[in-house]
C-alpha cells in the first residue's frame, strides 16, 4: 500500500532553518500538502500543491518537491512553530486513497 | 466563513457502533467542487484518513476500515455522518471532519478546512 515517510523528530534553535522531509513513490506525479498541528488543536494547512502558501501562513514557511522527496522548510523558525507536521498526498493508483505521513515533531528551543 | 462542527457520544461500548455527525455552516454541502471527509487520531499517534464523500453520494473509504465504515450525507440539514461498526479500544481517539478541495489540474483532493475534532473513547 502507498506510504509517505517522515522523520519522527527534528530539532532546531530559534532563528535556525528547519527542514522536514517526506518521501513517497508517487510524489513525482502528484502534489504533496503539509499540515501543522499544535498540541490539542486541529491540523492547519501550511503548504498546498507542493509549494503554495495559504493566506495567513507566514512567509518563512516554504515547500519544495523533487523526485520522490518533498521538503517543508521553515526559515528562521520561531518558538510558536513548535508542533507536529504531517505531509499528505493521495494514492494515484485509482482508488483515491488519502494518505498522511507519520508526522514529524518539530522542537524549537 | 465555512465552519465544521463534529458531534456525537464521547463514550462507546466495545462491539457497538460509533456514530458522529459533522454539521457544516457558512456554506452549502451541495457544492460539486468539494468532497467531505473524516479523519481520526489515536491518542499520541498520527492522523489516519477514514473516508470521504461527495454530496452526490460518491464515497471512498480507507481499505483498512472499509468493512466497518459508512459515510452518508443529509443535504437537507447540511451535514454528513460517520458510522463505524464493531468498535474496539483501537478506535479510541479524536475524530475530525474536513472539507476537501481538488488540487489545481489534479484528480485528487486535499483537506483545506477542518473541524476542531471530537474525542471518542471506546470502553466498557
Amino acid at each position: 500500500s502507498y506510504e509517505l515517510t517522515q522523520p519522527p523528530s527534528v530539532s532546531v534553535s530559534p532563528g535556525q532553518t528547519a527542514r522536514i522531509t517526506c518521501s513517497g513513490d508517487a510524489l513525482p506525479k502528484i502534489y504533496v500538502y503539509w499540515y501543522r498541528q499544535r498540541s490539542g488543536q486541529a491540523p492547519v494547512l501550511v503548504i498546498y500543491e507542493d509549494t503554495k502558501r495559504p493566506s495567513g501562513i507566514p512567509e518563512r514557511f516554504s515547500g519544495s518537491s523533487s523526485g520522490t522527496m518533498a521538503t517543508l522548510t521553515i526559515s528562521g523558525a520561531q518558538v510558536e512553530d513548535e508542533a507536529d507536521y504531517y505531509c499528505f498526498s493521495t494514492d494515484n493508483t485509482g482508488n483515491q486513497r488519502r494518505v498522511f505521513g507519520g508526522g514529524t515533531k518539530l522542537t524549537v528551543l | 466563513q465555512l465552519q465544521l462542527q463534529e458531534s456525537g457520544p464521547g463514550l462507546v461500548r466495545p462491539s457497538e457502533t460509533l456514530s458522529l455527525i459533522c454539521t457544516v455552516s457558512g456554506g452549502s454541502i451541495r457544492n460539486s467542487d468539494y468532497y467531505w471527509g473524516w479523519i481520526r487520531q489515536p491518542p499520541g499517534k498520527g492522523l489516519e484518513w477514514i473516508g470521504s464523500l461527495h454530496y452526490s453520494g460518491n464515497t471512498f473509504y480507507n481499505p483498512s476500515l472499509k468493512s466497518r465504515v459508512t459515510i452518508l450525507v443529509d443535504t437537507s440539514k447540511n451535514l454528513f455522518s460517520l458510522r463505524l461498526d464493531s468498535v474496539t479500544a483501537a478506535d479510541t481517539g479524536v475524530y475530525f471532519c474536513a472539507r476537501e478541495l481538488r488540487g489545481s489540474g489534479s484528480y485528487y483532493y486535499y483537506m483545506d478546512v477542518w473541524g476542531k475534532g471530537t474525542t471518542v473513547t471506546v470502553s466498557s
